[in-house]
């Protein structure tokens, strides 16, 4: 089993709708939360952390549930420019990052 | 400030030849992470490096792998020798304390690497 799992997608929406991805973890231990995006051919950049009481940036909330091990990512309004790869990402015990293989999100018009 | 700074970008080579990737980490960054990143097994990280001292080499595949870092603003990734199965884009990424709750890592371009 994977450390971090995601729905590959593709995640095909029109503008203005909102989406939802999933993710979860294996390890128990993980201390820190986050969702990093990629756009097409470029490197992967922090989108935003991930708190036990949920947190919001703009269109964008994510939800942690450590009962669950589970982590969401909610967009509201999906603009063209949300188009990309979605990365889950977990930090275990020490300073590693885990990613999940990514959910891809296309917004069309 | 211009970022984590990686080259070459685009790399190909033979099969059994020796490939050397190289990274600048953002100025006043502790830790520097090599990754590896391919369709079949995502984003996977190699190797990193606190203070120049390599902590984690878990990750490098084999000992065709090796990294360096001489200093706090250089850092080698090299395989030697090379193989196709080696092909992949090769990020460096680099980051002030990475703890739990830390700073997060800032990544570079990445260097595409297709080992014919």
């Amino acid at each position: 089993r994977k450390e971090v799992e995601q729905d590959p997608g593709p995640f095909n929406v029109p503008e203005g709708a909102t989406v939802a991805f999933n993710c979860t973890y294996s390890n128990s231990a993980s201390q820190s939360f986050f969702w990093y995006r990629q756009d097409c051919r470029k490197e992967p950049k922090l989108l935003m952390s991930v708190y036990s009481s949920g947190n919001e940036d703009g269109r964008f909330t994510a939800q942690l549930n450590r009962a669950s091990q589970y982590i969401s990512l909610l967009i509201r309004d999906s603009k063209l420019s949300d188009s990309a790869t979605y990365l889950c990402v977990v930090n275990n015990a020490g300073n590693k990052l885990v990613f999940g293989a990514g959910t891809i999100l296309r917004v069309k018009s | 400030d211009a970022g984590v700074i990686q080259s070459p970008r685009h790399e190909v080579t033979e099969m059994g030849q020796e490939v050397t990737l190289r990274c600048k980490p953002i100025s006043g960054h502790d830790y520097l992470f090599w990754y590896r990143q391919t369709m079949m097994r995502g984003l996977e990280l190699l190797i990193y490096f606190n203070n120049n001292v390599p902590i984690d080499d878990s990750g490098m595949p084999e000992d065709r792998f090796s990294a360096k870092m001489p200093n706090a603003s250089f850092s080698t990734l090299k395989i030697q020798p090379s193989e196709p199965r080696d092909s992949a884009v090769y990020f460096c990424a680099s980051s002030l304390d990475p703890a739990p709750g830390g700073e997060t890592q800032y990544f570079g371009p990445g260097t595409r690497l297709l080992v014919l």
